[in-house]
């Protein structure tokens, strides 16, 4: 069964430095790879994915993340963070030996601070 | 409107009685999720619907929670003889179905309150 890792609940950085939120995955098949973010009080908007080709993906807001298969990792990045990127961040996986069920790791925290 | 919407956004209701949320997906997407997320928590996969397939319910907490939805269209939760701990936000997604598209797009969920 697949399964998802965001080893930090929290992330805190100062605004203008690079951020890196990690997420690691366990699957069986290939995977499919996913951030959403979350603000509050509001559902989760999509970021980025990885499906095949490069393993670098860039998505909106600035954000990239890097797919690395022999770290089994999927870690979300940008150069510059702002204070309006403070907000709840969720790695997901789908694996594609079963079919169309995601797993959601269980969110990290960031805050960027002014 | 393009987006996944939920109603209500909000619910109040007192310990024991039925609730029902509703999920209508972007048109067109052929899969759809329930997901409920408790304060501070992750999302926890309740159920799944794809096409006319039969829906995968391995999620589904317990027998008072049960979904319904006909065709490609609207889906509703119902949660019966609600207890505190369904407290939560429920959010619905959808997605397109096709091998090139498998990304979710989310409803901005139904807070549900149990007093």
């Amino acid at each position: 069964a697949q399964s998802v890792a965001q080893p930090e609940d929290q992330v805190n950085v100062a605004e203008g430095n690079p951020l890196t939120v990690k997420c690691t995955y366990s699957v069986s098949g290939n995977p499919y790879l996913f951030w959403y973010v979350q603000y509050p009080n509001r559902g989760l908007q999509f970021l980025l994915k990885y499906i095949t080709g490069d393993n670098l993906v860039k998505g909106s807001y600035g954000f990239e993340a890097e797919f690395n298969k022999s770290q089994t990792s999927f870690h979300l990045k940008k150069p510059s963070a702002l204070v309006s990127d403070s907000a709840l961040y969720f790695c997901a996986v789908r694996d594609d030996n079963y079919g169309q069920n995601f797993v959601f790791g269980p969110g990290t925290r960031l805050s960027v601070l002014p | 409107g393009a987006g996944v919407s939920q109603s209500p956004s909000n619910k109040v209701t007192e310990k024991g009685k039925d609730v029902e949320l509703r999920c209508d997906p972007i048109s067109g997407h052929t899969a759809l999720y329930w997901y409920r997320q408790r304060l501070g928590q992750g999302l926890e996969f309740l159920i799944y619907f794809q096409g006319n397939s039969a829906p995968d319910k391995s999620g589904l907490p317990s027998d008072r929670f049960s979904a319904e939805r006909t065709g490609e269209s609207v889906s509703t939760l119902t949660i019966q003889r609600t207890q505190q701990e369904d407290s939560a936000v429920y959010l619905c997604a959808s997605i397109l179905g096709t091998v090139l598209d498998t990304t979710q797009y989310f409803g901005p969920g139904t807070r549900l309150t149990v007093l």
